[in-house]
């Protein structure tokens, strides 16, 4: 049973735009929304995280919106940059599997120069 | 670098056999989680330790176990090997007890059965 969807597989963006990834989650215990970075050969890079107390969270040029009645949370990447190509994952924790992250199928994303 | 050490970075090995991966976690840091990751599956989680003792199970199979040692490094050994458990396997390590926050990974061992 998958319990994060991620869409799309890929995703190819010229530099400078906006890549947007989704992931819907199924188990309303999830408390904690993780996105992982994972360039060929390494390990997977937290990059950004939300609670569902809050709508919006922005670092940098990575924002996740979350929104709870629909179970679903997003990851957006502006002015996206070529050292951006890479795969993300989407996850997610909480209530009695909170010792684990449950996983996306991942995005790799392509940005074009 | 993560801080978090996995060794060896590749491993070929033929059906059947047994192999034993390695992972030293960041200093400082209590808990070792193991992660699965294939092109069908995904990353799954396979089992967490904290400071030498067994804390969490998930899919991991009955031919998969790991320890973790004093130092708190930790092996995860996989035996009878199928064709079926060539993947990623990564190790990530977190100062808590509970709850994957603050996670580091490593950068993994790939292995191939043949």
């Amino acid at each position: 049973q998958q319990q994060v969807k991620q869409s799309p597989q890929s995703l190819i963006v010229q530099k400078g735009g906006i890549s947007i990834i989704n992931c819907a989650y199924e188990n309303t215990a999830f408390d904690y929304f993780p996105w992982y970075q994972q360039f060929p050969g390494k390990g997977p890079a937290l990059l950004i995280a939300i609670r569902p107390d809050v709508s919006e969270k922005k670092e940098g040029r990575f924002t996740i919106s979350f929104n709870k009645s629909a179970k679903q949370f997003s990851l957006h990447i502006m002015d996206s940059q070529p050292g951006d190509s890479a795969t993300y994952f989407c996850a997610a924790s909480g209530g009695g599997s909170n010792y684990k992250l449950t996983f996306g199928k991942g995005t790799l994303l392509t940005v074009n120069p | 670098d993560s801080g978090v050490t996995q060794t060896p970075k590749h491993l070929i090995t033929a059906t059947g056999q047994r192999v034993t991966l390695r992972c030293s976690p960041r200093s400082g840091d209590l808990s070792v989680y193991w992660y699965q990751q294939s092109l069908d599956q995904g990353l799954q989680f396979l089992i967490q330790y904290y400071n030498g003792e067994e804390r969490a199970k998930g899919n991991i199979l009955e031919r998969f176990s790991a320890q973790q040692f004093p130092d708190l490094h930790s092996e995860l050994n996989l035996s009878s090997l199928e064709l079926g458990d060539s993947a990623l396997y990564f190790c990530a390590s977190s100062v808590r007890i509970r709850g994957p926050y603050g996670y580091t990974f490593g950068s993994g061992t790939r292995l191939t059965v043949v």
